[in-house]
């Protein structure tokens, strides 16, 4: 089936670790998403890429890095740097530039502090 | 700062009845408007989207557009409880939408 699949669904980082957070999808898109929503709260962008081997900084970047080294994948890499980790992350993709196609998501990864 | 805005809610309509959901924008230039779903602990899940100014319908969901005033709505006829959620409006700055700016959703819930 054709889809974004993010994993784990759940993590749990312990102090000063850096974690990753996977996200794939087989949709043949272009731009790839990662959002963090905190309790309550809508979607803040953190980092997006529109075409392999590049990617942008979103509002909240800072803590966070990311890379594109294959179409279909884009992984969130959440740096000891990140204070106040403990969110829900949504993984979003869409065909890319030149259509006005919506973002779609995938299932997303709740990550905790140990 | 680009800002979408929403009512919190929550929102309480009875059963089979209309909900109306409302969302303005400031940035004028924006150019595509969307509806997630987004029921507790899952991912949103897109159920309009709407890019010219007047009325989008799709089964008892219907997307409303005013550019002039800077503001979306959507509404949901024959309200049934499986409709309870968080609505999320979001707002694309241009037609090829690569960023999109949320709003913080409303909270609806159906009463039997």
């Amino acid at each position: 089936d054709g889809g974004i699949t993010q994993s784990p669904k759940y993590l749990f980082r312990k102090e000063g670790q850096n974690v990753t957070l996977s996200c794939e999808q087989n949709l043949n898109h272009d731009a790839m998403y990662w959002y963090r929503q905190d309790p309550g709260q809508g979607l803040r962008l953190i980092y997006y890429s529109q075409i392999v081997n590049d990617f942008q900084k979103g509002d909240i970047a800072e803590g966070y890095s990311v890379s594109r080294e294959k179409k279909e994948s884009f992984p969130l890499t959440v740096t000891s740097a990140q204070k106040n980790p403990t969110a829900f992350y949504l993984c979003a993709s869409r065909p890319g530039t030149g259509s006005n196609q919506p973002q779609h998501f995938g299932d997303g990864t709740r990550l905790s502090i140990l | 700062q680009k800002e979408v805005e929403q009512n919190s809610g929550p929102l309480s309509v009875p059963e089979g009845a209309i909900a109306s959901l409302n969302c303005t924008y400031s940035d004028r230039g924006s150019q595509s408007f969307f509806w997630y779903r987004q029921y507790s602990g899952k991912s949103p899940e897109l159920i309009m989207s709407i890019y010219s100014n007047g009325d989008k319908e799709d089964g008892r969901f219907t997307a409303q557009l005013n550019k002039a005033s800077q503001y979306v709505s959507l509404l949901i006829r024959d309200s049934q409880p499986s409709d309870s959620a968080t609505y999320l409006c979001a707002v694309g700055t241009n037609f090829g939408n690569e960023k999109l700016t949320f709003g913080t959703g409303t909270r609806l819930t159906i009463i039997p």
